[in-house]
């Protein structure tokens, strides 16, 4: 079973700063997936990626195979990114249900 | 293109009542799941369909839950009886199985249940 580590658990930063939030998990995966949740429990996906990086806006995910390691990094931070940041391995194929970490909880103040 | 719809969104019993939740999924999506996240925790799958049939319960407590997608299409959980552990929120999610090897999932606003 791939285990999923992030850190931090919780982070709190001034707005403007750039901010990263990494992921570890243990086996190989097909791909890994970042997602965010606000208050009130909807999950919404960010990124699905399985090598190099992938932008979105003042959203960046990178992706190191051989190191079995992601980041996602938020530049120019404002105070609507505070949410909590969740990475997710897809380990097997297809339609497979996915193994989650844990999450970051970000708060990012005026 | 409307999202995953999820039903109650909050639900407050007492230990030992049953209750159930729907998850009506995006148009077209084959596949389903049923997720449940503790506080402070990511969530666990609990099971997966594949059109009507459920391809992964190996999480999920038979003892207590139970879980049909009868025509391939909207879901329901069940729990019967509610334990005081069972308070989490249930996230329903759905996807497209197109055969490749890795397919996006779309997430629900989920259930909160309190179980007092």
């Amino acid at each position: 079973k791939n285990e999923v580590e992030q850190s931090p658990q919780n982070l709190t930063a001034q707005e403007g700063e750039f901010i990263t939030i990494n992921c570890s998990y243990s086996v190989g995966i097909s791909a890994l997936h970042w997602l965010q949740q606000h208050p009130g429990g909807g999950i919404v996906s960010l990124f699905m990626l399985s090598s190099g990086k992938k932008k979105h806006g003042r959203l960046i995910a990178t992706i190191n195979i051989q190191e079995k390691h992601s980041s996602l990094h938020i530049t120019a931070s404002h105070p609507r990114d505070s949410a909590v940041y969740i990475c997710a391995a897809h380990s097997g194929g297809g339609a497979d249900g996915l193994t989650f970490g844990k999450g970051t909880h970000l708060i990012i103040q005026p | 293109e409307a999202g995953v719809v999820q039903s109650p969104r909050y639900k407050i019993i007492e230990k030992k009542q049953p209750v159930a939740f729907w998850c009506n999924p995006i148009s077209g999506h084959n596949t389903l799941y049923w997720y449940r996240q503790n506080l402070g925790q990511g969530p666990e799958l609990l099971i997966r369909y594949e059109n009507e049939e459920a391809v992964d319960d190996s999480q999920l407590p038979k003892d207590r839950f139970s879980a049909e997608r009868l025509k391939g299409v909207d879901s329901t959980l069940k729990i019967q009886p509610a334990e005081l552990g069972d308070s989490a929120v249930y996230l329903c999610a759905s996807s497209y199985l197109r055969g490749g090897p890795v397919i996006e999932q779309y997430f629900g606003p989920g259930t909160r249940l309190t179980v007092t």
